[in-house]
């Protein structure tokens, strides 16, 4: 699976949209973008994943460049709650099965300032 | 629907002890992984396993066995303890590529090796 590249850390005012980028320059064709996020110390939650079309769900909208080789992950109206550590991921899928690895990096801490 | 299950949550273990940590999943899929978190690190893959009766390394399997008896249990061994293994345990579990790709975690296991 590609590698990804993200910052080390971001902060965020309360209310305000957060943007989480993500660098995956070696990303290949079958290849999704998957985010996820943990929170303190629980467990890593699902937030997110797309191809290359934008997608939105009720937790975020996810934004991949044209050429897929970034993306952005964004939470509309950051709460404290969003406080955590973002993952951003790249996994193969294919007819036959995919990776079956699931790798994650060292992710991006977002801090939600009130 | 209970999700993704491990037992136990608090572990403290003398140095050359052994322990098996326990994950269940009720969502009858068939991988499963067993990560290590340390303190300022993001998830490292131990083992996984994409079906009973199977498994495969990840990134450091040094210092653990696993074993996929039953779909539903995917089990983490630590033969012989050592303060190096003093980490927090997830366990996630995840469908095929056939059509979902998103991974359940449990809450994790602290062990602190002494």
């Amino acid at each position: 699976d590609a590698k990804t590249t993200q910052p080390t850390s971001m902060d965020c005012a309360e209310g305000r949209a957060a943007n989480l980028p993500c660098n995956h320059s070696t990303i290949s064709g079958n290849e999704y973008v998957y985010w996820y996020r943990q929170i303190h110390s629980q467990g890593p939650q699902y937030i997110i994943h797309g191809l290359k079309n934008n997608e939105t769900n009720e937790m975020a909208s996810l934004i991949i460049t044209e050429d897929r080789k970034s993306s952005t992950l964004i939470l509309p109206h950051a709460t404290l709650r969003d406080t955590a550590v973002y993952y951003c991921i790249v996994r193969a899928k294919t007819t036959q099965g995919g990776s079956e690895k699931l790798v994650f990096g060292k992710g991006m801490k977002l801090t939600v300032n009130p | 629907n209970a999700g993704v299950t491990q037992t136990p949550k608090f572990r403290v273990l003398k140095t050359g002890q052994s322990m098996t940590l326990l994950c269940a999943q009720d969502m009858n899929h068939e991988y499963m992984y067993w990560y290590r978190q340390d303190p300022g690190m993001g998830l490292r893959l131990i083992h996984y396993s994409v079906g009973e009766g199977t498994t495969a390394k990840g990134e450091v399997p040094d210092g653990y066995n696993v074993s996929r008896l039953k779909k539903q249990n995917f089990l983490l061994g630590l033969e012989s303890a050592a303060p190096s293994q003093t980490s927090v345990y997830f366990c996630a579990s995840s469908y095929t590529w056939t059509g979902y790709g998103e991974a359940f975690f449990g809450q994790g296991t602290r062990l602190t090796v002494v």
